[in-house]
């Protein structure tokens, strides 16, 4: 089974400072058709789960342009280039296949 | 607007069932993947199972296998989770989930399954 591995657990960030969160697969999550299907989340306080960005780097509609997501193969990053009070909340990466293995959670805190 | 309503938490004894239901609206329901995946206090969020559009495919996390099935009925808009032979470990928030090119991208508000004597 795949192993999602995300850097820092808890990320203390100054409003308007840019903030980096890693995500490491245990191996390759590069699919047969050639897509990585790579996904981040953001959980606000009391909020269900949000999809940000999908395929590593692809935003989803009303995304906020200052979160992006980049990598490769195994290693992977979701970057806020200025971080709002609103961005506070649990960020997750997801791999998606025939079952989905999400990371254990970065928690990002003002 | 894309709308997921879950139904059915409630606080059970282990060892005991509860069916989970999720209603649908805002998309063609019928032609899209759909999963539950719920939230824990200590292990963050958990994917637990899928089904493809006209249910003939189920995929179930390992530790659910055996214990939960997943369903669906497309005439009513509607997915389903029932959950047998509960653990406290099942204790969590269930959140009824769009699939999308391998993502989840439409989240309910979530149930609460409570698994306590």
């Amino acid at each position: 089974d795949i192993v999602m591995t995300q850097t820092p657990r808890s990320l203390p960030v100054t409003l308007g400072q840019p903030a980096s969160i890693s995500c490491r697969s245990s191996r390759s999550l590069v699919h047969t058709d050639g897509n990585t299907y790579l996904s981040w989340l953001q959980q606000r306080p009391g909020q269900p789960p949000r999809l940000l960005v999908s395929k590593i780097s692809n935003r989803l509609s009303g995304v906020p342009d200052r979160f992006s997501g980049s990598g490769a193969g195994t290693d992977f990053t979701l970057k806020i280039s200025r971080v709002e009070a609103e961005d506070v909340g649990i960020y997750y990466c997801l791999h998606g296949s025939h079952s989905y293995t999400f990371g254990q959670g970065t928690k990002l805190e003002i | 607007e894309v709308q997921l309503v879950e139904s059915g938490g409630d606080l059970v004894q282990p060892g005991g069932s509860l069916r989970l239901s999720c209603g649908v609206s805002g998309f063609p329901f019928s032609r899209h993947w759909m999963s539950w995946a719920r939230r824990t206090p200590g292990k963050g969020l958990e994917w637990v199972a899928k089904i493809n559009e006209d249910g003939a495919e189920k995929y179930y996390v390992d530790s659910v296998e055996g214990r939960f099935t997943i369903s669906r009925d497309n005439a009513k808009d509607s997915l389903y989770l029932q959950m047998n032979s509960l653990r406290a470990e099942d204790t969590a928030m269930y959140y009824c989930v769009r699939d999308h090119e391998y993502a989840l991208d439409y989240w309910g508000q979530g149930t609460l399954v409570t698994v306590s004597s």
